[in-house]
């Protein structure tokens, strides 16, 4: 089946710490793998996405790389903010189907 | 900026109530899905919907219902409130099998 785990939290960090939010998946076929942000009182927004193995999906300074052979997609930024706490969540959609399965999310906050 | 919009936000009813969170895309999606999302973060797929007229039910059994009249509608109806019901409940929306889902805010419900 399909399932996605990821580094459970509270992770609390120091402005301008290095991050890193660890994903592993199971899937079937070659899934699309994304990662998602919950600011406080919103819904989730893409942070980011890789739709094959070695692809790295990046924006807003977060990376992640899709590693076919580690079954991982793991979150990275080098210099945390405190305008980066929130909720990250890592999903997927596997290729052979129409739901997204998703981690079970990882809270994050940065102090200044 | 939304393309997805949920009401109401916040919503406080009392028990034995019906109630219909509302949900509306203006982007042409065929796939939209509600999830439940408890206070611990989890994201739970409780209905989708690959178009007008196909509702299926999702993980997590649930007592509401859904329906697909127009491509751009997806209202979700609790026909007897309970205390159980509380939670954060978030629509969401996708082009296809592969692309990113799109949330709306989310209606935070309280049942008292």
């Amino acid at each position: 089946g399909n399932s996605v785990t990821q580094m459970e939290g509270p992770v609390t960090l120091s402005e301008e710490a290095f991050l890193t939010i660890n994903c592993t998946y199971t899937a079937t076929g070659y899934p699309s793998l994304f990662w998602y942000v919950q600011y406080p009182g919103e819904g989730l927004q893409l942070l980011l996405k890789a739709t094959k193995a070695d692809d790295k999906g990046s924006n807003k300074g977060f990376e992640a790389t899709y590693r076919k052979e580690t079954t991982s997609f793991h979150l990275e930024k080098g210099s945390v903010q405190v305008s980066d706490s929130a909720v990250y969540f890592c999903a997927l959609i596997a290729n052979t189907g129409n739901q997204f399965y998703f981690g079970t999310g990882t809270s994050l906050t940065v102090i200044p | 900026e939304a393309d997805i919009y949920q009401t109401p936000r916040y919503l406080v009813i009392g028990t034995g109530k019906k109630i219909t969170l509302e949900c509306s895309q203006t982007m042409g999606h065929d796939k939209m899905y509600w999830y439940q999302q408890d206070p611990g973060m989890e994201l739970h797929l409780i209905h989708y919907s690959y178009g007008v007229n196909s509702t299926e039910k999702g993980d997590l059994s649930s007592e509401s219902t859904v329906s697909r009249i127009r491509t751009e509608h997806f209202p979700l109806t609790l026909e007897s409130a309970r205390p159980s019901h509380t939670s954060q409940y978030l629509c969401a929306s996708s082009r296809d099998g592969r692309s990113p889902l799109h949330f709306g805010n989310g209606t935070r419900l309280t049942v008292t």
